[in-house]
């Protein structure tokens, strides 16, 4: 089946700092890959996503190649501010399906 | 955006009781709509996926005659607690999804956090 992994939180880093949350995939075929963003008291948020290989999604500074060679789909931003804090989910829908598998997901807190 | 609803935010009830948690899309009309349980600092687990009219699709473990969901319009969608245990205790979260031709995008309502004592 589908699985998503996602590197262990808690990411803490301080305000203007690179970030970097890795997310490695199992699929068969040609899954549609994303990242969910949830905030403190809400619901997920689709961040981006990407539909094929090598497409890159971007959004509010966070980017994310899709790496067929390498099954990964990693989250970057490259200067974090403390709104950036939240929990952070990588997730991915089968070439076959249509339900979201979702990886463990990645607390990031940014201090000012 | 689109905006989803939940209510209640959170319910504390006591062990045998039910309680019914709503789903509103405001401003879309869900044809799909998923439910999910959330585990403290775990991912998204599904539960149920159920479309508009039909009878709901439970994942494999997940018994559908203590997590009863309806979904009998386009913009609402309930699931129920039947005899509510401590081990229910958990974030449950609805996902809308529209048919608006984009098929892998869904929204998700900001959840419910049942405590069961």
């Amino acid at each position: 089946g589908n699985s998503v992994t996602q590197m262990e939180g808690p990411v803490t880093l301080s305000e203007e700092a690179f970030l970097t949350i890795n997310c490695t995939y199992t699929a068969t075929g040609y899954p549609s890959l994303f990242w969910y963003v949830q905030y403190p008291g809400e619901g997920l948020q689709l961040l981006l996503k990407a539909t094929k290989a090598d497409d890159k999604g971007s959004n509010k500074g966070f980017e994310a190649t899709y790496r067929k060679e390498t099954t990964s789909f990693h989250l970057e931003k490259g200067s974090v501010q403390v709104s950036d804090s939240a929990v952070y989910f990588c997730a991915l829908v089968g070439a076959a399906g249509n339900k979201l598998t979702f990886g463990g997901g990645t607390r990031v807190l940014v201090k000012p | 955006g689109a905006v989803v609803s939940q209510h209640p935010s959170r319910v504390i009830c006591k062990s045998g009781t039910s309680v019914k948690i709503e789903c509103r899309s405001l401003d879309f009309q869900a044809t799909t709509m998923f439910w999910y349980r959330q585990f403290p600092k775990k991912s998204l687990m599904l539960m149920a996926t159920s479309n508009e009219g039909s009878k709901a699709t439970y994942e494999q473990g997940v018994e559908k005659d203590k997590f009863l969901i309806n979904h009998a319009s386009l913009t609402l969608s309930t699931l129920t607690v039947t005899s509510a245990h401590p081990e229910d205790s958990s974030f449950y979260i609805c996902s809308p999804k529209t048919s608006d031709g984009d098929s892998d995008t869904q929204y998700f309502g900001p959840g419910t956090r049942l405590t069961v004592l």
